[in-house]
């Protein structure tokens, strides 16, 4: 069974920052895009990034571009995103997503985790 | 970036109805690029149709998908309690993957 667990979650004051992580088992893990997708309390979905099988690619919404960094590490089936500059808009349910194919571009999210969650406050 | 919009917003429909859910694009996108999501209440989002009328694997055949262009739909027949939930639709062939921003379907 295809599983993904997010860690790193947790309340954080504006400016900091914080790692999350993301456990992937049940499927062979460096050969499938990866993303990381948020959703803020009682809204909708929002791509955050996303990370080739090889990271060879990888790219990042307007919203967090040069403020967050997704890297994977395949020796230990696992993805994270280094979050710096931390802001109150990015207060959210961050959920790991696994591509369905070696790239994250076109090719759709089909397995998502349960989520972490990042609360930015002061 | 490419904008997707959903409509309507809240759908209520009684058990054995058939709904349908529309999805609107910014601009026009290859219909392979456009894929349909459940999330249930405290739960995380599931993958229902890719290729905008691909079933992902286990998806029963009452959900179905079609468009093209800039225009897609989600029909769900013969509606059960079970269908309550928000549905996303996403495309993922623009520069960025983006997400409408979600119809809830309520069941009465």
């Amino acid at each position: 069974e295809v599983q993904l667990v997010e860690s790193g979650g947790g309340l954080v004051q504006p400016g900091r920052s914080l790692r999350l992580s993301c456990a992937a088992s049940g499927f062979t893990f460096d050969n499938y895009a990866m993303h990381w997708v948020r959703q803020a309390p009682g809204k909708g979905l929002e791509w955050v990034s996303g990370i080739d099988w090889n990271s060879g690619n990888t790219d990042y919404a307007d919203s967090v571009k040069g403020r967050f960094t997704i890297s994977r590490d395949n020796a230990r089936n696992s993805l994270y995103l280094q979050m710096n500059s931390l802001r109150a808009e990015d207060t959210a349910l961050y959920y790991c997503a696994k591509g369905w194919a070696h790239f994250y571009r076109y090719y759709c999210v089909d397995v998502w985790g349960r989520g972490t969650t990042v609360t930015v406050s002061s | 970036e490419i904008v997707l919009t959903q409509s309507p917003g809240t759908l209520s429909l009684s058990p054995g109805e058939r709904a349908t859910l529309s999805c609107r694009a910014s601009l026009s996108i290859s219909s392979i690029y456009l894929a349909w999501y459940q999330q249930k209440p405290g739960q995380a989002p599931r993958l229902l149709i890719y290729g905008a009328s691909s079933r992902a694997t286990g998806i029963p055949d009452r959900f179905s998908g079609s468009g093209s262009g800039t225009d897609f739909t989600l029909t769900i027949s013969g509606l059960e309690s079970e269908d309550s939930a928000v549905y996303y639709c996403q495309q993922y062939g623009g520069s960025h993957i983006t997400f409408g921003q979600g119809t809830r379907l309520e069941i009465k």
